[in-house]
């Protein structure tokens, strides 16, 4: 079946050690989004790629950065993780467009100590 | 500008009731898209359904039905004979504006519980 898959599922780090999590696909989409989502809110977006390039949320802190290396893979790094970013990251894709659905990965639920 | 209202913030009925989620929806655009998702406990959202705005034609998959009405800006998401594994946190989203092509402008959700 083709989909989203996220690694790991759970990652605990401590605080300010840097920590990377992945994100891989089999659709074929020529975007992927990362997403950050805390308790009882909407996810929000932390930037995406239309293939190779990189668009960063105004928003988003310097902390967090993101490579593609190629179209099936999508990695997040923190580089040093705080408190504040304890939360579910959620990886997506989809085709460009404004017609076109997300398709989300399980998720990687990380804890800062 | 866009915004998208889920105004209930959490909803507990008895299995086997009907329920129905709001959703009410904001743009200047003529050409939009609307979005419900569902996220289990565990996590992962999964896409239920997108409607155009050019589609006002009533949708039914199974137990799930969804009312879209132009004339009140609003999206509605009605299960019908609800079961306790509906239970989840049930998103509205839109796509409209500038940065459509891949923005989701998302509700707050509404946490939908079922009682066995």
């Amino acid at each position: 079946d083709a989909m989203v898959i996220q690694n790991p599922r759970y990652q605990v780090t401590q605080f300010g050690k840097p920590v990377t999590l992945s994100c891989s696909q089999t659709l074929n989409h020529n975007v992927m989004y990362w997403y950050q989502q805390k308790s009882s809110q909407a996810p929000k977006l932390l930037f995406h790629y239309y293939d190779k390039d990189f668009n960063n949320e105004a928003d988003t802190p310097d902390n967090f950065q993101s490579r593609r290396p190629n179209t099936s893979f999508c990695f997040l790094d923190i580089r040093s993780p705080g408190l504040g970013d304890a939360a579910m990251y959620l990886c997506a894709t989809s085709d460009w467009g404004q017609n076109n659905e997300q398709f989300f990965g399980p998720g990687t639920r990380l804890t800062v100590l | 500008a866009q915004k998208v209202t889920q105004a209930q913030t959490e909803i507990s009925v008895v299995e086997k009731e009907d329920v129905t989620l709001d959703c009410v929806y904001e743009t200047r655009d003529t050409t939009y898209y609307l979005f419900w998702y569902k996220q289990p406990p565990s996590g992962e959202l999964v896409f239920l359904i997108r409607r155009n705005s050019f589609d006002e034609q009533n949708e039914i998959s199974g137990r799930y039905s969804w009312n879209f009405q132009k004339s009140t800006s609003s999206f509605n998401f009605t299960i019908t004979a609800s079961q306790v594994v509906d239970s989840a946190v049930y998103f509205c989203a839109l796509k409209s504006g500038a940065d459509s092509n891949y923005q989701l402008i998302w509700g707050a959700g509404t946490k939908l519980i079922i009682k066995p």
